[in-house]
């Protein structure tokens, strides 16, 4: 199984700063999924982090703007850069794990508005 | 993945079967049906999967037409935590998709009315 801890679970931003987010896994695993959830939209892949290797980000990410670090197989962390309220959003982090062993395991997601 | 097409809402009385279909009919023989949800203001959650038989657990049954070009979740008693945003995805088996990150439609906003 896996348990995702994420943070902060929410925060307030000013334009033009950066804000960390955080991913903790209870166990170790190879992949680990950043996603971004606009405010009544379906969830959108930001990138892919494995361990040991540079993020891989889909069209329309980049990573001066989502820079990713994957230190350990149980750690990443997602920033987003010079903020402006249009990445005012939900950000989720996903494992390829869950107890049951079929599905992916999301945490809780970080709330961000940026004023 | 195959598409999917979902209902954008549904309504459901709490207590009745909630009936969520999906239809996916470019299916591939190896392509599995796949259930999440996600509950407001928290990260999506599996439900089930299946391939071709019907499939049940605790928390739902899947119905897969024989054609495989559709299907069905069923939650048999809507309560109102059940109300939240479902989609069904549609792809190859986990252990042989390369550990690729899951790709989401708009899924059905099931609303359970008390």
């Amino acid at each position: 199984s896996a348990v995702i801890s994420q943070k902060p679970s929410r925060d307030i931003c000013q334009r033009g700063t950066s804000l960390t987010i955080q991913c903790q896994v209870d166990s170790q695993v190879t992949m680990m999924f950043w996603y971004r959830q606009q405010p009544g939209q379906s969830l959108t892949l930001i990138a892919t982090a494995n361990q040991g290797s540079e993020a891989t980000y889909e069209s329309g990410f980049v990573i001066d703007k989502f820079p990713i670090s994957r230190p350990n197989l149980t750690f990443s962390t997602l920033t987003v850069s010079n903020m402006s309220p249009e990445d005012s959003s939900i950000y989720l982090c996903s494992v390829d794990k869950d107890r049951v062993g079929y599905g992916y395991t999301f945490g809780s997601g970080t709330r961000l508005t940026v004023v | 993945d195959a598409k999917t097409t979902q209902p954008t809402s549904m309504d459901c009385a709490e207590g009745r079967a909630a009936n969520l279909p999906c239809n996916h009919s470019t299916i591939s023989g190896n392509e599995y049906v796949y259930w999440y949800r996600q509950i407001h203001s928290q990260g999506p959650q599996y439900i089930i999967h299946g391939l071709k038989n019907n499939e049940t657990n605790e928390m739902a049954s899947l119905i897969i037409t024989e054609d495989r070009k559709s299907s069905t979740l069923i939650l048999p008693h809507a309560t109102l935590r059940d109300t939240a945003v479902y989609y069904c995805i549609v792809r190859v088996a986990q252990a042989v998709s390369g550990r690729r990150a899951l790709t989401f439609g708009s899924g059905t906003r099931l609303q359970v009315q008390p």
